[in-house]
């Protein structure tokens, strides 16, 4: 069955440093989006991605974030100069086309774990 | 501002007993409601998504409803085992929305043989 998958599982990083995540989605998949989830907290919408572009962002995807598509397949969220406070797992999900008769459903990859020293 | 609620935050059953999961929200103008399951240190896995119009989806020993005016989604899992504990978390999709996903806090479920 297809699924999404993340590298790295786990990334150590130091404060100010720039960490990319990677993901790869489901082949037939056209719309992207990253979430994360700090430890004991509500996993969070952070940015959705359609045809190249975003489609919605929330207030934490600020100036330090962004996404890209590279190529046909990856899908990569950057942080140019992490915190203390982004320290959380960052999930990827994929859906293969929104609003169509349970075509909107989102599949998860399994996470980065993000520490930031 | 949509708020998604679970309760109660932590459940505990024994083996072949059914479970019922809550989710209630607070705006009513959503497109789907998705359940999902989540494993420790794991990604999410979906269940089930329901769409507004609908007022039941089925998957196997999975049912969940929704009445949408009232703000409440119900998972029930039939004759539980103990490889279904884990942290069930339900989300919503406002009509406005282009994919986000509001999440509920979760259950968590113990099922004891």
């Amino acid at each position: 069955e297809p699924e999404v998958t993340q590298t790295p599982s786990h990334q150590v990083t130091q404060m100010g440093q720039e960490v990319i995540l990677r993901c790869v989605p489901i082949s037939n998949h056209l719309y992207f989006y990253w979430y994360r989830q700090i430890l004991g907290q509500k996993v969070e919408f952070l940015v959705s991605f359609y045809n190249n572009e975003i489609s919605e962002k929330s207030e934490i995807f600020d100036d330090q974030f962004s996404v890209e598509r590279p190529d046909g397949s990856n899908f990569t969220l950057k942080i140019r100069s992490t915190k203390l406070e982004d320290s959380a797992m960052y999930f990827c999900a994929s859906s293969e086309a929104k609003r169509l008769e349970g075509g909107d459903t989102q599949y998860f990859g399994p996470g980065t774990r993000l520490t930031v020293l | 501002k949509q708020e998604v609620t679970q309760i109660p935050a932590a459940l505990s059953v024994p083996e072949g007993e059914n479970l019922v999961l809550n989710c209630s929200f607070t705006d009513s103008a959503i497109y789907n409601l998705q359940w999902f399951r989540q494993d420790p240190g794991k990604g999410l896995t979906s269940l089930l998504l329901i769409q507004s119009s609908q007022r039941e989806q089925t998957s196997g020993r999975l049912n969940a409803s929704l009445d949408k005016s009232s703000g409440r989604s119900t998972l029930y899992i039939a004759a539980s085992q103990p490889g279904d504990s884990a942290t069930y978390l339900c989300a919503v999709l406002r009509t406005d929305s282009w994919g986000k996903l509001q999440f509920g806090a979760g259950t968590q479920v113990v099922v004891t043989p």
